[in-house]
Order: structure tokens, then sequence, then C-alpha cells
């Protein structure tokens, strides 16, 4: 079946990039997403790529795409304290399709 | 933009007890709703699709008999969990695609409601 795998920590410093990195298996996903959850809450869509993207950015976040490779990586720019959450990236195969998660990366940002 | 509510929040109930998780889209109808259930510092998994006006498709492993699904309307989907056990214990999330509603992706796009947390004792 379907997988999505993700690291499971990063921490950096206030002010510093992350990124965070993704693998699927899914032979072709029509979208691939991030969505952020913070502690106690649901789910936030931050971005979304379509696949016949390669990149894409939205202010301080930047997605790539790699199709060959299966890889999706989502970079956050100027890193601050309000972005400490889990990340999780999903894809979709289809319209009206269940969105299958990957595992969840855990952002500590240090003041 | 697309909303999506649940109902309640949060639930405490005991061991042998049933509990009913509502989910509504509040401005948009969904013929399709989705069920996921995520564990402590666990991802989410997908139980159910629930379809208005037809039966639930259900992934492997997840009981029908114990989680009861009704798409009653094209605005309410419920979760029964019947029986509930300590091990039923976890965060419950809908979801719902938006349709023209959600704008450029269309059915691409689910909005999730704010969750459920049950707790069973």
């Amino acid at each position: 079946g379907e997988d999505v795998e993700q690291s499971l920590f990063l921490s950096v410093r206030e002010g510093d990039s992350s990124v965070i990195n993704c693998t699927y298996t899914d032979s072709s996903p029509t979208y691939l997403y991030w969505y952020k959850q913070e502690p106690g809450a649901g789910l936030q869509l931050l971005t979304y790529i379509f696949s016949n993207m390669d990149m894409k950015q939205d202010q301080r976040l930047t997605v790539l795409l790699n199709k060959k490779d299966k890889h999706l990586s989502l970079r956050i720019a100027d890193t601050q304290t309000g972005d400490s959450a889990i990340y999780f990236c999903a894809d979709t195969l289809g319209s009206y399709q269940k969105v299958t998660f990957g595992t969840g990366t855990k952002l500590q940002v240090i003041p | 933009g697309a909303v999506v509510s649940q109902h309640p929040s949060w639930v405490i109930c005991k061991s042998g007890t049933s509990v009913k998780i509502e989910c509504r889209s509040l401005d948009f109808q969904a013929t399709t709703m989705f069920w996921y259930r995520q564990f402590p510092k666990q991802s989410l998994m997908l139980m159910a699709t629930s379809n208005e006006g037809s039966k639930a498709t259900y992934e492997q492993g997840v009981e029908k008999d114990k989680f009861l699904i009704n798409h009653a309307s094209l605005t309410l989907s419920t979760l029964t969990v019947t029986s509930a056990h300590p091990e039923d214990s976890s965060f419950y999330i809908c979801s719902a695609p938006t349709g023209s509603v959600g704008g450029a992706l269309g059915g691409n796009e689910q909005f999730f409601g704010p969750g459920t947390r049950l707790t069973v004792l």
C-alpha cells in the first residue's frame, strides 16, 4: 500500500531556515500537501504542490518536488518560535480521494 | 473559506459505553467525508470513507461493527464508537473535500475538522 515517510524530529534556531523532508511511494499522486498541527489542535493546510510542478514558493515556504526520487521537501525561511509544531506531508491520488499522511516531523525552534 | 466542525471537542466515557461524534460541513455540501484516527505522537490513519446515501467504506483492519458511520445528509456524518474500551482512546478527525468551494484545488482540497479527543476510562 501507499506509504509516506518523514524524519521524526528537527531542531533549528530562530531565524535559521528549516528543511523538512518526505518520501512517498504512491506511483502518481495528483497533489502533495504540507499540513501543520499544533499541540492539541487539528490540521492546518500550509501549502500544496500539483504533481506537474517542481517547485512552489509561498512567502516563507518553499516546496520542492522530485518526482524521480519521490521526494518532497518543505523549506521554512526565517523560522520563528511560532513555527514550532508537527508537520505532516501527505498526498492524494485524485479528486475526492483519501489523503495519505506521513509520519510527521516535530519541528522545535530554539529562541 | 470552507469550514468543517466536529462535536464534541472532547469526551470522556466509561468502558462499555457508546460515543457519537459528529462531523459537519458548515458552508458546503459534502457527499464524501473521511474519518481519521490519530494516536498520541503518531500520524493520522484513515479509518473509513463516509458516503452520503450509501454504506461507508472501511480501511483494512477497522471493525465496521465497532465504528458505525452514518452519512445521513450532505452536511453531516457521524461516527459512533460502540462499546468503547480504553484502547479506543484517540484523537478522531474528519475531513471533507470541498469541491468547487475549495477554489483552484476543487475536490483535491480537503478541510479538516478540529478533531475530537476521546478518552475511555
